[in-house]
């Protein structure tokens, strides 16, 4: 079975361009998580999906992070504009919630932004 | 509010020497438990998890991890470790209930095995 897919898995940006990261989920998981790590923060996790629809976004640091889910095999985090601070490492995860919300892990993307 | 402790922010062992990570977490109610590892460059990995039954979980590369419950922990163990464990370790934890779907993550304890 495919894992979680996660493009582009590295991108380099300079400060003020719109980045958006991509995610498909293991297919049949019905929750989705976007996470951010750094050296400095450690794991965070940002927001998540339950059936397509946005349960916790309170993680997102400001306006200039959105994140959608359209169909239950895309999800998309976007940031407008990018600041040298969202440097970091973005990573999807999916879970089904019938099977104890066990959470698979995307390989991530490394954004720098310069 | 839900919380996952570690007790060690790093640990450095010796080839050989035998490994015990702490993890304790704080819930009202029945939680599954799981444990992540992260190699350095690489995503985080199910390393072994708990739901129910037999306290004592054996996970994959010879971890284990046994599930005290009267003392909310979930420590990790090896009897020997080796170089390429080296690594980051995540205790998490799930909240069995309905309308709850995360996991509250552990800040992780690095590992570093000197061979």
């Amino acid at each position: 079975d495919a894992g979680v897919i996660q493009s582009p898995r590295h991108e380099v940006t300079e400060m003020g361009q719109e980045v958006t990261l991509r995610c498909k989920p293991i297919s049949g998981h019905n929750s989705l998580f976007w996470y951010r790590q750094t050296m400095m923060r450690g794991l965070e996790l940002l927001i998540y999906f339950n059936n397509n629809v946005p349960i916790d976004d309170s993680g997102m640091p400001e306006d200039r992070f959105s994140a959608k889910m359209p169909n239950a095999s895309f999800s998309t985090l976007k940031i407008q504009p990018s600041e040298p601070r969202d440097s970091a490492v973005y990573f999807c995860a999916s879970s089904r919630n019938e099977l104890g919300k066990t959470q698979y892990f995307g390989p991530g993307t490394r954004l720098l932004v310069l | 509010a839900q919380s996952v402790s570690q007790h060690n922010h790093h640990v450095i062992l010796s080839e050989a020497a035998s490994l015990e990570l702490g993890c304790n977490y704080s819930y009202g109610g029945t939680v599954n438990l799981f444990w992540y590892v992260q190699y350095p460059g690489q995503h985080l990995q199910l390393l072994l998890k708990y739901f129910s039954g037999d306290p004592l979980v054996k996970g994959i590369k010879g971890f284990e991890a046994e599930f005290i419950k009267s003392k909310f922990s979930f420590n990790l163990r090896k009897p020997s470790v080796q170089w390429s464990d080296t690594a980051e370790y995540f205790c998490a934890a799930a909240y069995t209930g309905a309308g709850s779907y995360q996991l509250t993550f552990g800040k992780g304890t690095k590992l570093s095995v000197i061979p």
